[in-house]
């Protein structure tokens, strides 16, 4: 079965810090790999994904994400966060003919100001 | 346009009564996911409908859980005899069809507390 493994449960930094979220997965074939992200009280929003092609993938607000293979990881990555990135970050996998994702525990993510 | 509805907000519920949640997906989308948040842990998955096609139910954790999907739009979650365990956010998604390369939209969700 699929599982994900988010590494870090709690991450707080202060403003302009760099950000970086592990993410890795166990499934052999091929996947389809997402990041979400719930703002303090808001929906669960789409910030990125990953189906094929270009491994570094570039979402919203200026995150992005790396897609190594051989490492079944799918890490998150800001250069210089905000105030307002405060949120739970959660990564999720499809395989290819999936009917569901599967989610990671999450990242509770505050920004200093 | 509208996003994916859900209803109640919350519900608070005594243990062993049943409650039904409902969802309310994005109009045209043909495929509809429930997933269960518990306090510190990832989205559980729980049911996909696609279509008229039979749903996908294996992530349902006991047969006192049940979905229906009517006419292809709105669904209903019922949790019958519910346990203090049962407590958790309930989410509601939504996606145009081939799941696994549509992103999903997500609703709101239904707080339930099983006191």
């Amino acid at each position: 079965a699929q599982s994900v493994s988010q590494h870090n449960h709690h991450v707080i930094l202060s403003e302009a810090a760099s950000l970086e979220l592990g993410c890795n997965y166990s499934y052999g074939g091929t996947v389809n790999l997402f990041w979400y992200v719930q703002y303090p009280g808001q929906h669960l929003q789409l910030l990125l994904k990953y189906f094929s092609g270009d491994p570094l993938v570039k979402g919203i607000k200026g995150f992005e994400a790396e897609f190594i293979k051989s490492k079944f990881s799918f890490n998150l990555r800001k250069p210089s966060v905000q105030w307002s990135d405060t949120a739970e970050y959660f990564c999720a996998v499809n395989s290819e003919y999936g009917n569901k994702l599967v989610f990671g525990a999450g990242t509770i993510l505050r920004v200093k100001s | 346009g509208a996003g994916v509805s859900q209803s109640p907000s919350n519900k608070v519920t005594e243990k062993g009564k049943d409650v039904e949640l409902r969802c309310d997906p994005i109009s045209g989308h043909t495929a509809l996911y429930w997933y269960r948040q518990s306090l510190g842990q990832g989205l559980e998955f729980l049911i996909y409908f696609q279509g008229n096609s039979a749903p996908d139910k294996s992530g349902l954790p006991s047969d006192r859980f049940s979905a229906e999907r009517t006419g292809g739009s709105v669904s209903t979650l019922t949790i019958q005899r519910t346990q203090q365990e049962d407590s958790a956010v309930y989410l509601c998604a939504s996606s145009l069809s081939k799941p696994a390369y549509n992103e999903q939209f997500f609703g709101p969700g239904t707080r339930l507390t099983v006191l």
